[in-house]
């Protein structure tokens, strides 16, 4: 069974607005998680990294204004996604795991901007 | 991270043992070979690692080359719900990121 899930699946909304989305480890305490994206018919691209209790880490070029990032627990991260626009829309997966250990991935959640 | 070098597409008979080949020449010591597939629309899915030794479970197998520049992923009995794009990703010891390239985007053919 899944050991990472992510929610929601699918979101569409209004320029403008802004978007949660949620990632839970399932089986596990996680420390640390990951934030992808993917562009269609292109390769995930990691956007950031989440510690709990602490700030996320950026990758360089991803503002981390616009995608905010809590992991208030061992179990969950959220990433918000604020006053997005259609350039946001995307398919945004999360991942978690301990050192030396397999990561395991969410099933994404496709973002669309209208 | 070392860089991966993987074909681009692939394609394999139903039935037949799919065979995914992955350079990885600038791979050091500490650096462990992972394997992942994303079917489309879903999140990657983990199918196997291994540091230098052959390693076998149920969804395949990984042969890495004595040299360790190079690796094999083998799906040996490859179905229709194996097309996918497989990745091949080093991942350093103590790491937890994961980088991904291109991959290989495999379809398995009835």
């Amino acid at each position: 069974g899944a050991v990472v899930s992510q929610h929601p699946s699918r979101v569409i909304c209004k320029s403008g607005t802004s978007v949660k989305i949620e990632c839970r480890s399932l089986d596990f305490q996680a420390t640390t998680m990951f934030w992808y994206r993917q562009f269609p018919k292109q390769s995930l691209m990691l956007m950031a990294t989440s510690n709990e209790g602490s700030k996320a880490t950026y990758e360089q070029g991803v503002e981390k204004d616009k995608f905010l990032i809590n992991h208030a627990s061992l179990t969950l991260s959220t990433l918000t996604v604020t006053s997005a626009h259609p350039e946001d829309s995307s398919f945004y997966i999360c991942s978690a795991g301990s050192t030396d250990q397999p990561q395991h991935f969410g099933d994404g959640t496709r973002l669309s901007i209208l | 991270d070392a860089k991966t070098t993987q074909p681009t597409s692939m394609d394999c008979a139903e039935g037949r043992a799919a065979n995914l080949p992955c350079n990885h020449s600038t791979i050091s010591g500490n650096e462990y070979v992972y394997w992942y597939r994303q079917i489309h629309s879903q999140g990657p899915q983990y199918i196997i690692h291994g540091l230098k030794n052959n390693e076998t479970n149920e969804m395949a197998s990984l042969i890495i080359t004595e040299d360790r520049k190079s690796s094999t992923l083998i799906l040996p009995h490859a179905t229709l719900r194996d097309t996918a794009v497989y990745y091949c990703i080093v991942r350093a010891r103590g790491a937890n990121n994961l980088f991904f390239g291109t991959g290989t985007r495999l379809t398995v053919i009835p």
